[in-house]
C-alpha cells in the first residue's frame, strides 16, 4: 500500500536561517506531489506542485522553493526564513487527475 | 481562478443534532468535489468525493454531500452528529480538466460537538 512520510513534525528556526522539509512517498510511481501551507482560519494554500522529476510549478510567489530530485521525493526549501513563513506545512500526493489526495502528517514550523 | 467558500467558520452542536456545512465554489466548468476532515492531532483524511453520476454521495462515518450544479454548491450533511465528529472540515474543488490535479480548498469549518 502507498504511504507518505513527512519530516520533521515540528521545527523552530530563527529568522534568516535556511529551511529544508522533506516528503517521500512509497508504494507508487510517478505520483503528483504537492506542498500546501495551512494557516489558522485560512484553509490550505497550494504552494507548489510537481507532476514529474524536476518539474515544479509555483502557485504563490514567496520566500520558498521546491525541488523534486527523485520520483518520490519532494523537498520544500528556503534560503532565509521570514517570520511570516511560520505555519503548518503539508505534503500530499495523488495518482493523477480526478483523484483525491493523501496527506502527510505535516510539519509545524515556527520562525522566531 | 476558482475559489471555494465555506461560510461557517465555527459550528457548535450538541450530540444527535443534525449537521449541514455549506460549500460553494466559483468554477463554471466540470468539477470534481471533495470533503476532507482533520480530527484533532491527525492527518487530513478524505471524507467523500463526487466525480459524476448521482449528485448525492455517501462517505465514511455516516456523512453525505449533495452536489447542486445550479447553485455551485456541495454541502456536507450528517443526520445525527457524535462527539467524535469534532474536527475541522474542508471542502475542495478540482476542475475536471486540471492536468496537475490541483485542489483548491475552502477556509475550513471547525465543528465542535458537545456531549
Amino acid at each position: 500500500s502507498q504511504t507518505i512520510h513527512q519530516w520533521p513534525a515540528t521545527l523552530v528556526q530563527p529568522v534568516g536561517s535556511p529551511l529544508s522539509l522533506e516528503c517521500t512517498v512509497e508504494g507508487t510511481s510517478n505520483p503528483n506531489l504537492y506542498w500546501y501551507r495551512q494557516a489558522a482560519g485560512r484553509g490550505l494554500q497550494l504552494l507548489f506542485y510537481s507532476i514529474g522529476i524536476g518539474q515544479i510549478s509555483s502557485e504563490v510567489p514567496q520566500n520558498l522553493s521546491a525541488s523534486r530530485p527523485q520520483d518520490r521525493q519532494f523537498i520544500l526549501s528556503s534560503k532565509k526564513l521570514l517570520l511570516s513563513d511560520s505555519g503548518f506545512y503539508l505534503c500530499a500526493w495523488s495518482a493523477g487527475t480526478a483523484d483525491g489526495y493523501t496527506f502527510g502528517s505535516g510539519t509545524r514550523l515556527t520562525v522566531v | 481562478a476558482q475559489s471555494v467558500s465555506q461560510h461557517n467558520h465555527h459550528v457548535i452542536l450538541s450530540e444527535a443534532a443534525s449537521l449541514e456545512l455549506g460549500c460553494n465554489y466559483s468554477y463554471g466548468g466540470t468539477v470534481n468535489l471533495f470533503w476532507y476532515v482533520q480530527y484533532p492531532g491527525q492527518h487530513l483524511q478524505l471524507l467523500l468525493k463526487y466525480f459524476s453520476g448521482d449528485p448525492l454521495v455517501k462517505g465514511i462515518k455516516g456523512f453525505e454531500a449533495e452536489f447542486i450544479k445550479s447553485k455551485f454548491s456541495f454541502n456536507l450533511r450528517k443526520p445525527s452528529v457524535q462527539w467524535s465528529d469534532t474536527a475541522e472540515y474542508f471542502c475542495a474543488v478540482n476542475p475536471g480538466n486540471n492536468a496537475g490535479n490541483m485542489l483548491t480548498f475552502g477556509g475550513g469549518t471547525r465543528l465542535m460537538v458537545k456531549p
